[in-house]
C-alpha cells in the first residue's frame, strides 16, 4: 500500500528566499506525482504534475522534480513571496484503473514579509 | 467556471442525524472521488465513482454511501452522524490525469 511522506510539516522563511519542500513515497509504481496547493479554509489547487516518465517539471517560480528509484519529489520555489503562504501537498496517483491519489500530510508554509 | 461545486460549505448538525453534501462537475468527465480531510489536514480518499459503478471503498463505514443521480453529480449521503465525522469533505474529478478539487464542506457534528 503505497504511503507518502513529507518533510518538514512546517517552513517558515523570509521574504525571497529560495526553499525546497520534499515528498517520498513507498511504491515507485505510481502513475505519476502531483503538487497541490491548499489555502486555509479553501479547496485543493493543482500546482504541478509529473508523469512517471518525466524528472522534473516547471511552472513560473515553481519547480517540481521526480526521482522514482529513490521514491522522491521535490518542490523547488524560488524568490518566495508572502503570497506563496500556504500548506502544500504532494500525491502520489496510482497506475490501476481506480487512478486512486495518496496524499502525504502537507508541508505548511509561511513567508514572513 | 469553477469545474467543481459542493454544496453546502458549512454543515452543522447533531449526533444520529442523516446528511447529504452534494456535488456537481460541469467538465464531463466519468470519475468523480469524495476524500475526507481530518483535523490534521489528512487527505484521505474515501470514494471514487466512474460510469455509476463504485470502484474504491476505503474501509469507509457503510453508514457513508455515494449516489450518483446522473454523470454530472455523486452526492455524499452519511447516515446516524458521530462525532468523528466531524472533517472536511472534498469532491474531485479527474481531468487529463490531473485532479480538480471542489472548495469542501466543512462537516461539524456537534
Amino acid at each position: 500500500k503505497q504511503e507518502v511522506t513529507q518533510i518538514p510539516a512546517a517552513l517558515s522563511v523570509p521574504e525571497g528566499e529560495n526553499l525546497v519542500l520534499n515528498c517520498s513515497f513507498t511504491d515507485s509504481a505510481i502513475y505519476n506525482l502531483q503538487w497541490f496547493r491548499q489555502d486555509p479554509g479553501k479547496g485543493l489547487t493543482s500546482l504541478l504534475l509529473i508523469q512517471s516518465s518525466q524528472r522534473e517539471q516547471t511552472s513560473g517560480r515553481l519547480n517540481a522534480s521526480l526521482d522514482k528509484s529513490s521514491g522522491r519529489s521535490t518542490l523547488y520555489i524560488a524568490a518566495s513571496q508572502p503570497g506563496d503562504s500556504a500548506t502544500y501537498l504532494c500525491a502520489a496517483l496510482d497506475p490501476g484503473s481506480a487512478r486512486q491519489l495518496t496524499f502525504g500530510s502537507g508541508t505548511q508554509l509561511t513567508v514572513l514579509p | 467556471d469553477t469545474a467543481v461545486s459542493q454544496t453546502p460549505k458549512y454543515l452543522v448538525t447533531q449526533m444520529g442525524n442523516d446528511k447529504s453534501i452534494k456535488c456537481e462537475q460541469n467538465l464531463g468527465h466519468d470519475t468523480m472521488y469524495w476524500y475526507k480531510q481530518d483535523s490534521k489536514k489528512f487527505l484521505k480518499i474515501m470514494f471514487s465513482y466512474n460510469n455509476k459503478e463504485l470502484i474504491i471503498n476505503e474501509t469507509v463505514p457503510n453508514r457513508f454511501s455515494p449516489k450518483s443521480p446522473d454523470k454530472a453529480h455523486l452526492n455524499l449521503h452519511i447516515n446516524s452522524l458521530e462525532l468523528g465525522d466531524s472533517a472536511v469533505y472534498f469532491c474531485a474529478i479527474t481531468s487529463t490525469d490531473t485532479q480538480y478539487f471542489g472548495p469542501g464542506t466543512r462537516l461539524t457534528v456537534l
